[in-house]
């Protein structure tokens, strides 16, 4: 069953806007991870934020986690062209499978 | 010195054939993964594997097969194939479970008419 929900599902903005997406899940978790997908390959790691963790800062990239509402939130400042993609959380629970979102497709222009 | 690599990228076939797809993984992961995205880009995890043993098995038709040779590659064999098997395969691996990042494979696309 899917565990992850991002909003929006959609978003569009100009080259060094921020762009900010957010995910629910229903389930308690031992980390969430964020994944970005280009059109027509796959999968890319971009962070991982454990369960003790409230936010976690990669580059450009910075990703909240609030347990208490099951809520994750992934912000890229400044962002580029490049940096149009689906952006997918992943939930991960004892061990089980990894569930994925339904994911926010980012458009960005330049 | 691709890290996860499928093959064929695309398949084309007709409905009622057997296809198989392959991956590779050369990360000397120990876990792999065949992950199944529809047309809305929902991403579903269909099996794992674990030093060439199945520990995820999602409900999945049976005439869905992976096999494991090695630790190395996990392929998917889909028996009778149904139009609505359509869809991009994904591959997947890492390191100790899913606790980690997982390294994806390009995809393969496959279309039954």
């Amino acid at each position: 069953s899917q565990q992850g929900e991002e909003d929006p599902q959609a978003l569009s903005i100009q080259e060094g806007e921020n762009a900010t997406m957010n995910c629910s899940y229903k389930t308690s978790i031992n980390n969430l991870q964020w994944y970005r997908q280009n059109s027509g390959r796959g999968l890319v790691h971009l962070i991982l934020i454990r369960s003790n963790e409230r936010e976690k800062h990669s580059g450009r990239l910075r990703v909240t986690l609030d347990t208490s509402k099951k809520s994750s939130s992934l912000l890229i400042t400044a962002s580029r062209a490049a940096d149009t993609a689906s952006y997918f959380c992943a939930t991960e629970n004892e061990g089980t499978a990894l569930i994925f979102g339904k994911g926010t497709t980012l458009s960005v222009s330049s | 010195d691709t890290a996860v690599s499928q093959t064929p990228k695309y398949l084309v076939t007709q409905m009622g054939n057997d296809k198989s797809i392959k991956c590779e993984q050369n990360l000397g992961h120990d876990t792999m993964y065949w992950y199944k995205q529809d047309s809305k880009k929902f991403l579903k995890i269909m099996f794992s594997y674990n030093n060439k043993e199945l520990i995820i098995n999602e409900t999945v038709p049976n005439r869905f097969s992976p096999k494991s040779p090695d630790k190395a590659h996990l392929n998917l064999h889909i028996n009778s194939l149904e139009l609505g098997d359509s869809a991009v395969y994904f591959c997947a691996s890492s390191q100790e479970g899913l606790v980690n990042e997982q390294f994806f494979g390009p995809g393969t696309r496959l279309t039954v008419l």
